[in-house]
């Protein structure tokens, strides 16, 4: 079966300070890992992709197979960037099902 | 292009009613896919359609059912509601002949159960 997992439901950081959003997953085979955003009032939209290897916004996650992990990271957090944060898994299929975490929000204060 | 698109915004409905949701998928996707998000939990698949067939379903039961248009939108039908039905319910569009595995989801639509 696949899962992911977020241990965090609410990570408050201050702005300026580093940030890492925790994954973990289990599947059996190559999957592909996916970090997924919600800002306030807005749709579900990709911010990166692990095979894509992007930084995106500042924010990058690099994927650990040993670890079966795929953090998200950012050094320096801004106040934009607070909303929530999902972990999903796929195939390699084209448009295989996602499997998502249950979301982590990321809080920026000053 | 507006992207995905969703209807109705909102719904409520009582328990044993039936309901149908809407999805037009973004201009040029052909494939799409259904989740179930309840409160504080993530997305859950339930099924994708692809030329007008259903080609991967979730844990999801029969009450659960959809249906793709030739023009690539799709339809979401719930039977015989329960109060465990309350959710968003996002539709989430892609193209087949992509190469790689990108979703673009819609608004969402919220589904009270009373």
């Amino acid at each position: 079966a696949q899962r992911v997992t977020q241990p965090e439901k609410l990570l408050s950081v201050f702005k300026g300070a580093p940030v890492e959003l925790k994954c973990n997953y289990s599947y059996s085979g190559s999957p592909e890992l996916f970090w997924y955003v919600q800002y306030s009032r807005q749709r579900l939209q990709l911010l990166l992709r692990h095979i894509s290897r992007e930084s995106i916004k500042g924010f990058t996650a690099d994927l650990n197979k040993g670890e079966t992990s795929f953090h998200l990271k950012k050094p320096f957090a801004q106040e934009e960037d607070s909303a929530m944060y999902y972990c999903a898994l796929s195939g390699q299929r084209t448009a295989s099902k996602l499997t998502f975490g249950t979301g982590t929000r990321l809080q920026v204060t000053l | 292009d507006a992207g995905v698109t969703q209807s109705p915004t909102h719904l409520i409905k009582t328990r044993g009613q039936q309901v149908t949701l809407r999805c037009s998928p973004k201009s040029g996707h052909d494939t799409v896919s259904w989740y179930q998000q309840a409160l504080g939990q993530g997305p859950q698949f339930i099924f994708q359609y692809y030329e007008e067939e259903e080609r991967q379903r979730g844990n999801f039961p029969d009450r659960f059912s959809g249906h793709q248009f030739p023009n690539y939108s799709s339809e979401l039908n719930v039977n015989a509601l329960l109060l465990g039905d309350s959710a968003l319910y996002l539709c989430a569009s892609s193209w087949e002949g992509q190469g790689y595995n990108e979703q673009f989801f819609g608004p969402g639509t919220r589904l009270t159960v009373l």
